[in-house]
């Protein structure tokens, strides 16, 4: 099992650019997650799709766009990128019942926007 | 958005030592608690999830207690390793999925 799988690892965008983030997972989660990382911040959520068809906002959702393509696959699209959004982006998953809901992340997508 | 605070941002350790940091969230709506463990270059991974009182958790080393009543969670480290060297982050549940992490303290070992 390759459990979160996300593409690309890098990117480089210029202002106004747009690109999709790619999210995968093979565990048969319900729940997908989408966080960016920054520095002294934690991990803050952007969206999230409880399940298959269904996506809701997070925190920090201005500026995104998100699709829960089947129960496998998640992406994040950003329509025109600002350097505000230079991150690096977690996907992750879980299962949408029991007390557990342990997330698995993916390995990141280190976005800077010039 | 629930408001959490960890505590103290980041600690240096001596090889060898104990230690222990503090995860401070709301009581109200509470509904279960996580711990991740972060190394650098790597995605975090999970490491307890807490949801009563008086839990206390343990993995090798590493354990953590919660009070759902006064709304914080304290993560040791036993003899402290090199390989302990990550940052740790805390992250309560309110009903729902979603989780809101604390900003994380992050542990340095020194042999």
């Amino acid at each position: 099992n390759a459990g979160v799988t996300q593409t690309p690892k890098f990117q480089v965008l210029k202002t106004g650019q747009s690109m999709t983030l790619q999210c995968a997972q093979d565990m048969n989660h319900n729940s997908m997650y989408w966080y960016r990382q920054d520095p002294g911040m934690g991990l803050r959520l952007i969206y999230y799709s409880a399940s298959e068809g269904t996506t809701d906002k997070g925190e920090v959702p201005n500026g995104y766009n998100v699709s829960r393509l089947n129960k496998r696959e998640f992406s994040l699209r950003l329509e025109s990128a600002a350097p505000s959004q230079t991150s690096v982006y977690f996907c992750a998953s879980s299962y949408e019942t029991g007390l557990s809901n342990e997330q698995f992340f993916g390995p990141g997508t280190r976005l800077t926007v010039l | 958005i629930l408001n959490v605070e960890q505590s103290p941002q980041s600690l240096h350790v001596q090889e060898g030592d104990s230690t222990n940091f503090t995860c401070s969230f709301p009581s109200s709506n509470f509904y279960a608690l996580h711990w991740y463990r972060w190394e650098t270059a790597k995605s975090p991974e999970a490491l307890f999830v807490m949801t009563l009182n008086g839990d206390e958790k343990k993995k090798g080393r590493i354990s953590a207690t919660l009070n759902t009543k006064e709304g914080y969670s304290y993560l040791y480290i036993k003899g402290s390793q090199p390989e302990d060297s990550a940052t740790y982050l805390c992250a309560p549940r309110a009903a729902g999925n979603k989780l809101t992490f604390g900003g994380g303290t992050r542990v340095l070992v020194k042999p």
